[in-house]
């Protein structure tokens, strides 16, 4: 168990829908990054957030943001969702966003299905 | 930009057998390079890692050496074990602005043992 923290397990939807997906950081982590893991494109990295604010961002889809909160949970709000949209999507929580390196520690993800 | 290139797989062998996994990459910047493993129904796992030229990770009997002349991380486990089917994942992490340290992955090896 990593600590971090990743709900709902699963997720089905139709198209042109709109989900939040839900990630709790291990305790004391400040970075929270979002994945993708879809069979065609693989694992990408998708944005960053660092004790609420947005630190990176790789390749997200304007249809998509997320948020990180005060007590430091992240969402990710997928929206106008396409058939395409269908993957794994991995929550990692780090202790800091810079300098050194700092292990990132994944979730067990929440598997969407467009339909 | 920042990629990875990882050997496809599927990889399929005999329990106690050698394995090599083949890993090079392309980075702007001095990157960390890591190995995540995922075992099925679960998130990724950071494996090892290596943070300079000719550090070599190590951990559960695999090893990988951080090779800058050849750009390459090559993962390897002298006897293999039922227990170590799953997707291999090399990755790279370099300093971007913000000091963001997001992961960029290669597309994964299934590596099946079988008994």
């Amino acid at each position: 168990d990593s600590g971090v923290t990743q709900t709902p397990k699963h997720l089905i939807t139709a198209t042109g829908q709109r989900v939040t997906l839900r990630c709790s950081p291990r305790s004391g982590d400040l970075s929270v990054y979002w994945y993708q893991q879809s069979l065609d494109q693989g694992l990408q990295f998708l944005i960053q957030y660092y004790n609420g604010e947005e630190r990176a961002k790789g390749n997200i889809l304007e249809r998509f943001s997320a948020q990180q909160f005060p007590d430091l949970h992240s969402e990710l709000n997928l929206s106008s969702l396409e058939l395409g949209d269908s993957a794994l999507y991995f929550c990692a929580s780090s202790v800091v966003g810079s300098g050194g390196y700092n292990e990132q520690f994944f979730g067990p993800g929440t598997r969407l299905t467009v339909l | 930009g920042n990629s990875v290139t990882q050997m496809e797989g599927p990889v399929t062998l005999s329990e106690e057998a050698f394995l090599t996994i083949n890993c090079t990459y392309t980075a702007t910047g001095y990157p960390s390079l890591f190995w995540y493993v995922q075992y099925p129904g679960e998130g990724l796992q950071l494996l090892l890692k290596a943070t300079k030229a000719d550090d070599k990770g190590s951990n559960k009997g695999f090893e990988a050496t951080y090779r800058k002349e050849t750009t390459s991380f090559h993962l390897e486990k002298g006897s293999v074990q039922v227990s170590d089917s799953a997707v291999y994942f090399c990755a790279l992490s370099v300093t971007s602005s913000g000091s963001a340290r997001q992961l960029t992955f290669g597309s994964g090896t299934q590596l099946t043992v079988l008994p």
